[in-house]
């Protein structure tokens, strides 16, 4: 089963408005934690922001939240005024703690191609 | 910088060659893991390196792929015989901690690698 799936592989947005970026993940951990990274063309991974299992408030960073819930087992991104400059691919991805033994590995979804309209 | 950098940015290869590539982390970064990621792919773990000692190999596709990381600090990632399968892109990534599930990972831009 995957553990992390994304079943948006395109989104279309117009500059200014929020785009949600979908996420579910499947595990039997108590703790885990969820990031969301952004790959724009040049092929570099950024680091947008985290959740963690226990975090009870939902993660923000500037124009990025996560859309979190629990029970549903969904971490979906929410980007607020999108710009030009979001246009990329954005990867969902969960590290899990497996009872101290994972060592943080993480595991990526298949990723949404985000297109942003001017 | 400060980031994690890694060299080749891009590695054209004939089939049957031997590659290396590098990847230099974050400075004090304990962690270090190396990521294989095909066209239009999610990035795939090949290997995971807590300081010098290789934890967890169970990610490399077969025994031409080798990693080490000898002094705990820069890793490299060889290829012997390429094929033509391991076109992709290679990403390393490091953080801070020893396996907390708490910190990011910090990624370099890649190698892509073309075997032809």
């Amino acid at each position: 089963a995957q553990k992390i799936t994304q079943t948006q592989p395109g989104m279309f947005v117009q500059e200014k408005e929020a785009v949600t970026l979908d996420c579910t993940y499947d595990t039997s951990d108590q703790s885990y934690g969820l990031f969301w990274y952004k790959q724009p063309s040049s092929g570099e991974m950024i680091f947008l922001i985290y959740q963690g299992s226990y975090d009870e408030q939902n993660a923000t960073e500037g124009r990025y939240s996560l859309n979190f819930q629990k029970a549903r087992k969904s971490a979906n991104l929410v980007i607020s005024a999108s710009q030009l400059g979001d246009s990329a691919m954005y990867f969902c991805a969960m590290r899990e703690d497996a009872g101290g033994t994972s060592y943080g590995k993480l595991t990526f979804g298949q990723g949404t191609i985000l297109t942003v309209h001017p | 910088g400060a980031g994690v950098s890694q060299s080749p940015r891009y590695k054209v290869a004939k089939r049957g060659q031997d590659v290396a590539l590098r990847c230099d982390p974050i400075s004090g970064h304990v962690s270090l893991f190396w990521y294989q990621q095909a066209l239009g792919q999610g990035p795939e773990f090949l290997t995971y390196f807590q300081n010098e000692a290789q934890l967890d190999k169970s990610g490399l596709p077969s025994d031409r792929f080798f990693a080490e990381r000898p002094e705990g600090s820069v890793s490299t990632l060889k290829i012997q015989r390429t094929q033509q399968e391991d076109s992709a892109v290679y990403l390393c990534a490091s953080s801070l901690g020893g396996g907390t599930v708490y910190s990011p990972l910090h990624f370099g831009n890649g190698t892509r690698l073309t075997v032809t």
